[in-house]
């Protein structure tokens, strides 16, 4: 079945540096979708990138889906304490009738004040 | 998300008693999801219902049965509760049709199977 990697699986940075976390995919993904979770919390959508090579921004964070559609990558630009959480790569594959989710395991990300 | 409640939100229990989780939507949703969160495991798809007449298992449905009593209404039961059950479960909405599949999660139920 299709896998879903996601690295670092922890990652502590000091308050100010950037910060990537990276996903894999076993399979061509149709589109992949990042969610963040707060401590405590649930995870709550941030994006999804549907097209090869897209690449988008939302403030300090950058994504972008490779060109394969089979990898996709998170930065942080200038962490802040606001960042803490567990970062979630999701997707399904590609073909007809394929809406399951598969998530990574997550990335959680530590900042330092 | 406050359009996705879910009952409890915290429960014990002991070995061997059946559990009902409960999730209610107020989005308009026609699919609903259960999903399973361990630490260091991310979340596991147990179930999944496309409509009241579509019940799909997911990856890990064992020792796990859903009823979806109305487009709103998604159930999760454990028959018969064990320890390794022991988790925080979430259920999701989306919409239905083309690739924005985006995911709304409740709350989540902390359970604790004794």
């Amino acid at each position: 079945g299709q896998q879903v990697m996601q690295i670092p699986q922890y990652q502590h940075v000091q308050e100010g540096e950037d910060f990537t976390t990276y996903c894999n995919s076993s399979t061509t993904l149709s589109n992949i979708q990042w969610y963040k979770q707060r401590p405590g919390g649930h995870p709550v959508f941030l994006i999804q990138l549907v097209k090869s090579g897209e690449v988008k921004k939302q403030k300090r964070l950058t994504f972008q889906f490779g060109e394969a559609k089979k990898n996709s990558s998170l930065h942080i630009t200038a962490t802040q304490t606001t960042d803490v959480g567990t970062y979630f790569c999701a997707g399904p594959p590609s073909g007809a009738g394929s809406y399951q989710l598969t998530f990574g395991k997550g990335t959680k990300l530590s900042v330092i004040p | 998300d406050a359009d996705v409640t879910q009952t409890p939100r915290n429960r014990i229990t002991k070995t061997g008693k059946r559990i009902m989780l409960e999730c209610s939507q107020t989005k308009g949703h026609d699919r609903m999801y259960w999903y399973r969160q361990d630490p260091g495991l991310g979340l596991r798809l147990i179930y999944y219902s496309f409509d009241v007449k579509d019940i799909n298992k997911g990856e890990i449905s064992d020792g796990y049965s859903v009823s979806r009593q109305a487009q709103a209404k998604f159930s999760l039961s454990l028959e018969s509760a064990i320890p390794n059950q022991t988790a925080l479960y979430f259920c999701a909405t989306s919409a239905l049709g083309g690739v924005t599949d985006t995911q709304y999660f409740g709350p989540g139920t902390r359970l604790t199977v004794l």
